[in-house]
């Protein structure tokens, strides 16, 4: 079975302050794929980035970045420079990889994280 | 483009009355997914489809549910009886299913209140 944990329940930062919201995953499958999600207060879910099990390059995205370590099967996510907009639940996913098609997601009971000025 | 489609946006109804929600995912996309988000349970998977075809409907809470997908533009979560604890945001997500894109989008949600 699939499971994700999302440690941090809700976390409160200043503006400008870095951010690490944490992400440790378990399942048997040998290739698998990791997601983060966004849920600003309106609601929706926004797709922020997908890694592939077979690839442990770090990746950022402006001041965004992941730190995926198989090893100890975590997929951590920093936001450099807080912003208030920045403002939101997110969710740390994991799905099988099947050929040709998507499978579910499991996801983590999300990291509240609250940017104030 | 158009993103996953959902209505109604809100439904309240009365327990015992029967609800429908409806889902048009992202033109092209083959894989339709239905989850169900409440504080108790967080998010969770209630049935998937690929290609029109239910592929894992052990999500689903009880035969009170059922979904349907009757063609690849559309897709219903129906619940008859409705009851109180059925109250939560569902949401409808598609994924085109090929490399290098399995990420899933999600529509903006139906938030149901039984009373």
């Amino acid at each position: 079975a699939q499971k994700v944990t999302q440690a941090q329940t809700e976390i409160s930062v200043v503006e400008k302050e870095d951010v690490t919201l944490d992400c440790v995953y378990e399942t048997r499958d040998t290739t698998y794929y990791l997601f983060w999600y966004k849920q600003p207060p309106s609601g929706e879910l926004v797709f922020l980035i997908r890694r592939n099990s077979f690839d442990e390059q770090n990746e950022i995205s402006g001041r965004y970045s992941w730190n995926f370590q198989k090893s100890t099967s975590s997929f951590n996510f920093t936001i450099t420079a807080s912003q208030v907009v920045d403002s939101a639940v997110y969710f740390c996913a994991l799905s099988e990889a099947q050929i040709g098609t998507a499978s579910k997601l499991t996801f983590g009971t999300g990291t509240r994280l609250q940017v104030t000025l | 483009d158009a993103g996953v489609i959902q209505s109604p946006r809100h439904e309240v109804t009365e327990m015992g009355q029967e609800v429908t929600l409806r889902c048009k995912p992202i033109s092209g996309h083959n894989s339709l997914f239905w989850y169900r988000q409440t504080m108790m349970r967080g998010l969770e998977l209630l049935i998937y489809f690929n290609n029109n075809v239910p592929i894992d409907d052990s999500g689903m809470p009880e035969d009170r549910f059922s979904a349907k997908m009757p063609n690849a533009s559309f897709s219903t979560l129906k619940i008859q009886p409705s009851e109180p604890r059925d109250s939560a945001v569902y949401f409808c997500a598609s994924s085109a299913g090929t490399e290098p894109i399995y990420e899933q989008y999600f529509g903006p949600g139906t938030r149901l209140t039984v009373t």
